[in-house]
């Protein structure tokens, strides 16, 4: 079975600054890592996806993740946030296959505040 | 564009009553998902279906059932509410094993 823990419950930072949310996984087999952002009063919005290939994955609104699989983390990063970017981040895994059905294993979620 | 609907954004209902919860997709997808999301436990899955008629239970099913008569709905049912069962609800569907399209949820009270 696979699980996921998010390190922080939240995150305070200030505009502009960089902030990294972080997120570790265990599973004993192959999988693929997610990161889902919700906006206020909102569902949840993929923001990137590692499957394969580079480690270094590159998702919208300027974030990016890197795939570390000796320290089975998966931490997300921007290096500039602006208020728009306050919001809850949870990071998600499954197993890999070829086909079918996935079910998605979530992190507690990490509440991303951003201050003037 | 990718479209995951939900019947209703929020949903206040009295303890006993039996409340049902729609989603529905326009994408063709296989599989469709209920989760249920509270603070500090991220979603935890209620119930999945990978076909129409199908469904499999998740890792909270109990107080909770689900019907897909179409492939593009998915209906959660809860059969008599009580108060623990106040919560967002998500629903989400997917053609692959790697994506998921969430709705915007339902926001569920019961008093």
């Amino acid at each position: 079975a696979q699980s996921v823990t998010q390190l922080d419950s939240q995150v305070p930072v200030f505009e502009e600054a960089p902030v990294e949310l972080r997120c570790n996984y265990s599973s004993s087999v192959s999988v693929y890592l997610f990161w889902y952002v919700q906006y206020p009063n909102q569902g949840l919005q993929l923001l990137l996806k590692y499957l394969s290939g580079s480690t270094l994955v590159k998702g919208i609104n300027g974030f990016e993740a890197e795939f570390n699989k000796s320290q089975t983390s998966f931490h997300l990063r921007k290096p500039s946030v602006h208020i728009s970017d306050t919001a809850e981040y949870f990071c998600a895994v499954t197993r890999q296959r070829s086909g079918g059905y996935n079910k998605l294993i979530f992190g507690a979620g990490t509440r991303l505040a951003v201050h003037p | 564009d990718v479209k995951v609907t939900q019947s209703s954004r929020y949903l206040v209902k009295r303890t006993g009553e039996k409340v049902f919860l729609e989603c529905v997709q326009d994408m063709d997808h296989e599989n469709m998902f209920w989760y249920r999301q509270d603070p500090g436990l991220g979603l935890r899955l209620i119930y999945f279906s990978y076909d129409v008629k199908m469904k499999e239970k998740g890792d909270i099913p109990e107080g909770y059932s689900v019907s897909r008569e179409k492939k593009e709905r998915f209906s959660l049912i809860l059969e008599s509410a009580s108060t623990n069962q106040t919560s967002m609800y998500l629903c989400a569907s997917s053609s692959t094993p790697y994506e998921q399209y969430f709705g915007p949820g339902t926001r569920l009270t019961v008093t």
